[in-house]
């Protein structure tokens, strides 16, 4: 079974940092690319960054560009995420996602429970 | 404000067909595939619609999915109370390299 797991949401103050985990398992982790989608509370699916399996293409929502670093450990089946500099408007729960397909004909077929983290003084 | 317009709100009553709209650009849903996500109230998104009108394993054929030019639409007949949930199109935006999502449509079974 197909299982994402995340890890490591909180509370920070604004300007703080926070590194989230997605543990996946089911799956050759290294063979897919791998996003990160979040939802502030009451509002929409946002997404964020991907990674691709190899790790040598990399993405972000200009949201999160130059404060947020997504990066991978294929032999610990593991993706993270670095958030610094932390805003109100980055609370969010934030899911990590499994991509299938090729970029204009892709879609997130597995998705993970999702971590909370709150941006708050 | 999303990329993508869905409209904010839907509803229908048990058995009937209800259609939710996604509207975008020739840099996203013109030129590229548009998936649907169902969310039920506190649990994490699924995927029941991708590459515009296919359906994973598990989701039942009461889910269609259809895209013309810039816009794109979901369909559900025969509606039942589980169907209650958040609608969310998405699709790959080439000119903001990244997926982009709608605002979502919350529907309501009556």
């Amino acid at each position: 079974e197909v299982q994402l797991v995340e890890s490591g949401g909180g509370l920070v103050q604004p300007g703080g940092s926070l590194r989230l985990s997605c543990a996946g398992t089911g799956f050759t982790f290294s063979a897919y690319t791998i996003n990160w989608v979040r939802q502030a509370p009451g509002k929409g699916l946002e997404w964020v960054s991907c990674i691709s399996g190899s790790t040598n293409v990399i993405y972000y929502a200009d949201s999160v560009k130059g404060r947020f670093t997504i990066s991978r450990d294929n032999a610990k089946n593991s993706l993270s995420l670095q958030m610094n500099s932390l805003r109100d408007e980055d609370t969010a729960v934030y899911y990590c996602a499994r991509v299938r397909g090729l970029l204009t004909d892709s879609w997130f077929d597995a998705w993970g429970q999702g971590t909370v983290v709150t941006v708050s003084s | 404000q999303s990329v993508l317009t869905q409209p904010p709100s839907a509803s229908g009553t048990p058995g009937q067909r209800v259609t939710i709209s996604c509207s975008g650009s020739s840099s996203n849903i013109g030129s590229c595939a548009v998936n649907w996500y169902q969310q039920p109230p506190g649990t994490a998104p699924r995927l029941l619609i991708y590459t515009n009108n296919q359906r994973p394993s598990g989701v039942p054929d009461r889910f269609s999915g259809s895209k013309s030019g810039t816009s794109a639409s979901l369909a559900i007949s025969g509606l039942l109370s589980e169907d209650e949930a958040d609608y969310y199109c998405a699709a790959w935006d080439d000119s903001l390299n990244g997926w982009v999502f709608g605002g979502g449509t919350k529907l309501t079974v009556l």
